[in-house]
């Protein structure tokens, strides 16, 4: 079945470092991919997504790429800020299925 | 526009008795969806409606879990008898293609004594 495997946390950085979370993902068909992020106190929010391979989708200075030749979809941030820390979730929808969501890795950056 | 709406923000109760939790999705959308997060468990997918039909409710834990759609602006989520370990917050997603882009409710935190 489709399943996403993520980074595990927590990580934490200073601010203004670079970012990298990983996530990898597992599907029989051409899925879309997402990112979303949890606010402290907050439900999900959807970050950024891309719908095919090579695509790279981008938000608030956030960034992904859709790898299909290594099935990842990792999340990067040139420089990192406070207001950052949140949960993270990697995700993916097969052909317009439900949302399949990662487990989340917690970031935590500090001034 | 408001938003997914949930209601309680919070809520305490004491094992055995029934709880509901509410969500009004967003104007316009067809699907609906109730997700489940702890910290040893992350992000649950209990069940999900499109149109107001159950489509999948593979994810609902137990007989004690129930959950409505009776029109397309309100949900419920019922839980009779609760448990300890249904404390949890739980989440309301409404979307408008089935479960892409997932606008997410801020939440109910049930404790269960």
């Amino acid at each position: 079945g489709n399943s996403v495997t993520q980074m595990e946390g927590p990580v934490t950085l200073s601010e203004e470092a670079f970012l990298t979370i990983n996530c990898t993902y597992t599907a029989t068909g051409y899925p879309s991919l997402f990112w979303y992020v949890q606010y402290p106190g907050e439900g999900l929010q959807l970050l950024l997504k891309a719908t095919k391979a090579d695509d790279k989708g981008s938000n608030k200075g956030f960034e992904a790429t859709y790898r299909k030749e290594t099935t990842s979809f990792h999340l990067e941030k040139g420089s990192v800020q406070v207001s950052d820390s949140a949960v993270y979730f990697c995700a993916l929808s097969d052909r317009g299925q439900k949302l399949v969501f990662g487990q989340g890795t917690r970031l935590t950056i500090n001034p | 526009d408001a938003g997914v709406i949930q209601s309680p923000r919070h809520e305490v109760t004491e094992m055995g008795q029934e709880v509901t939790l509410r969500c009004k999705p967003i104007s316009g959308h067809n699907s609906l969806f109730w997700y489940r997060q702890t910290m040893m468990r992350g992000l649950e997918l209990l069940i999900y409606f499109n149109n107001n039909v159950p489509i999948d409710d593979s994810g609902m834990p137990e007989d004690r879990f129930s959950a409505k759609m009776p029109n397309a602006s309100f949900s419920t989520l019922k839980i009779q008898p609760s448990e300890p370990r249904d404390s949890a917050v739980y989440f309301c997603a409404s979307s408008f293609d089935r479960g892409e882009k997932l606008f997410f409710g801020s939440g109910t935190q049930l404790s269960v004594l």
